[in-house]
Formats: structure tokens, sequence, C-alpha cells
């Protein structure tokens, strides 16, 4: 079974554009959530989707939305991109909620200059 | 609040020794508790997942432990190899709307 996949695995931006990051789930899995990482913070919650509903938000600015598809795929996006937006940002998936065992992706390097 | 403390922040080791790396919580109600490897630049991996019931649980030379009572948890590397080399991320489920709390995770470096 294919594991989670994300593209693009890199990314290079300047501030003010916006970016849109895609995950691909395993198959079967239902519930995909996204993740910021930066060397300061470690692992920050950014939402959870679920059969293309959002079940899940954490604590970040209006800038970072996601959805997803009847497909399971999701695509997460930020506008209006700052420095403090350069992170690895990671998916992970799972059958039902983020609570089961979770998948994570290799995760797309971002960075805003 | 929910939190996850993880000691240390950082080990270095020399390969094939063993070393055990620390995780609080204070995550009320618990649900489960796991534990993640993270190359340099890659997706976290699950290595163990324990709800409260279980008390240790091995992957390979990965074992790891939990004290629900004391809200402890470890995880003991065995006869360490340079592959080990990652960090190791500790995460707490709460019960109540199933909310993650990652710890900071613990860098390990494993020398030959």
């Amino acid at each position: 079974k294919a594991g989670v996949t994300q593209t693009p695995r890199y990314l290079i931006k300047t501030r003010g554009q916006q970016v849109t990051l895609s995950c691909s789930p395993i198959s079967g899995h239902r519930s995909v959530s996204w993740y910021q990482q930066t060397p300061g913070q470690g692992l920050q919650f950014l939402f959870e989707y679920f059969s293309e509903t959002q079940r899940n938000k954490g604590n970040f600015p209006g800038r970072f939305s996601g959805r997803q598809f009847s497909n399971s795929r999701s695509e997460m996006n930020v506008s209006t991109l700052e420095l403090g937006d350069s992170a690895l940002y990671l998916c992970a998936s799972s059958m039902e909620t983020r609570t089961y065992e979770q998948y994570f992706g290799p995760g797309t390097r971002l960075t805003v200059t | 609040k929910n939190q996850v403390e993880q000691s240390p922040q950082s080990l270095i080791i020399l390969e094939g020794k063993n070393c055990t790396l620390q995780c609080n919580y204070t995550v009320s109600p618990f649900s489960n508790l796991r534990w993640y490897k993270q190359d340099t630049g890659r997706g976290p991996v699950s290595l163990t997942i324990m709800t409260f019931s279980e008390n240790t649980k091995s992957n390979g030379r990965y074992t790891a432990t939990l004290d629900a009572d004391t809200k402890q948890s470890s995880l003991h590397i065995t006869a360490s190899q340079l592959s080990d080399s990652a960090s190791y991320i500790c995460v707490v489920t709460a019960a109540a709307g199933n909310k993650l709390t990652f710890g900071g995770g613990t860098r390990v470096l494993v020398k030959p």
C-alpha cells in the first residue's frame, strides 16, 4: 500500500505570495491532519479534515486554510506569506480520527524569503 | 493546560550502547501515548502506541513503558545503531475532544 505523499517536497516563495500544498493520504484513510514544524516550536497542529469537513482546528491565523476532496486528498493554502511561515509542513492520514494511528508524509519544506 | 515535556533535549551515545528517553505529561483525561521517530527532513514514523491499560510495548530494539499513575513514559533504545540517530517525539492524546499534545522531542546522535 502506498504511503502518504506530499507535493511539492520543496518550495521557495517570497513574502506576500500565497502557496498551496497537496497531500494524498493512504488509500482508505479518511482523516487528514496538517502540522507545521519549526525548530523553535516543534510540531504544531493546523487542522484536521474528515469526509471533506474540517473537524478540528489549531491556533493559527486565518491565512492558513485547507480543504479536502471527495477522494480524501487534501490541500493546504497559506496566503500573504510571512518570513515566519518558513517551516516543514507535514500531512498525516489515519483511518477514522487522528487519535488512531497516524501515518505521516515526508513533508513539504517551505522557505519564505 | 495539557503539556508534554521530554528530556533530555538531546543526547549523544556510542554505537552499541543503550539509552532511555523520558516523557512526562499532564494531559487529562488520557487516551493514548505514542512515540515517533523522525529522521532529519522527513516525516515522523510511529514506533509504539499505548493505551491506559498497557504499561510496556516493544518494537524491535525500541521498548516503551507507560506509568499512567505518575503520567510518565520512557523509550528505551537497546544496542543503538547509527541509524537510530533521529529525533524522538512523544505525543499524548486526550480523551476529551481528541486533542493531541506533542512533546518538543529528544534529539539522539549515535556516534561510531
